[in-house]
């Protein structure tokens, strides 16, 4: 079965750091390119950004509102990825979740997506 | 404010046939496909339609997809009470170098 699982949200105090990590089985990890989304409660999905596979060069791209705060990884020897988010802010308080991006000749998609992490930034 | 413009809502009754806009730019629905995914209330979105009108398996055919344009749209035929959920549009923009969504549309079957 094809299956991402996401761990380490919780609560953090604004300035603070996490680190977010996304388990997968059930496809070929280290050829795929990560991605991770974020949903802030009762709002639409916003992309965060993307790591690439070791054929090409783990390459990442982040989104604006977390260039430069937010690190995203990956250990293809655990199959897991990772998504290390520092200078946090009140509204980066989101649920976090990573999906995979499935590629074709012509379309690209995210299929699956994982359960998601909630990363609640408060004092 | 999302760079994909939907309808926050959209409704019918059992049976009907009923459409959700996805309006963009030429840097993103003009130039690349359009996703759809379906979320339901405290789950993970789910691919719907991927590449403007292709069905994944195991999406009943009562869900199609079409683009014309910088417009897509997302029709849903034969409408159930199970489809009462939050259904967004996505695809890569070439402005912006990264994937942007719609804000959704809620479909309340009445």
């Amino acid at each position: 079965e094809v299956q991402l699982v996401e761990s380490g949200g919780g609560l953090v105090q604004p300035g603070g750091s996490l680190k977010l990590s996304c388990a997968a089985s059930g496809f070929t990890f280290s050829g795929s390119a990560m991605h991770w989304v974020r949903q802030a409660s009762g709002q639409g999905l916003e992309w965060v950004g993307r790591i690439r596979s070791k054929a090409n060069s783990y390459a990442t791209a982040y989104a604006a509102s977390v260039k430069g705060r937010f690190t995203i990884s990956r250990d293809d020897s655990k199959n897991t990825a990772y998504l290390q988010m520092n200078s946090l802010q009140t509204d980066d308080t989101a649920v976090y979740y990573c999906t995979r991006l499935q590629a074709s000749a012509w379309y690209n998609w995210f299929d699956p997506w994982g359960q998601g992490t909630l990363v609640t930034v408060s004092s | 404010q999302s760079v994909l413009t939907q309808p926050p809502s959209a409704s019918g009754t059992p049976g009907q046939r009923v459409t959700i806009s996805c309006s963009g730019s030429s840097s993103n629905t003009g130039s690349n496909t359009v996703n759809w995914y379906q979320q339901f209330p405290g789950t993970a979105p789910k691919l719907l339609i991927y590449g403007n009108n292709q069905r994944p398996s195991g999406v009943p055919d009562r869900f199609s997809g079409s683009k014309s344009g910088t417009s897509a749209s997302l029709a849903i035929s034969g409408l159930q009470s199970e489809d009462e959920a939050d259904y967004y549009c996505a695809v890569w923009d070439d402005s912006l170098n990264g994937w942007v969504f719609g804000g959704g549309t809620k479909l309340t079957v009445l």
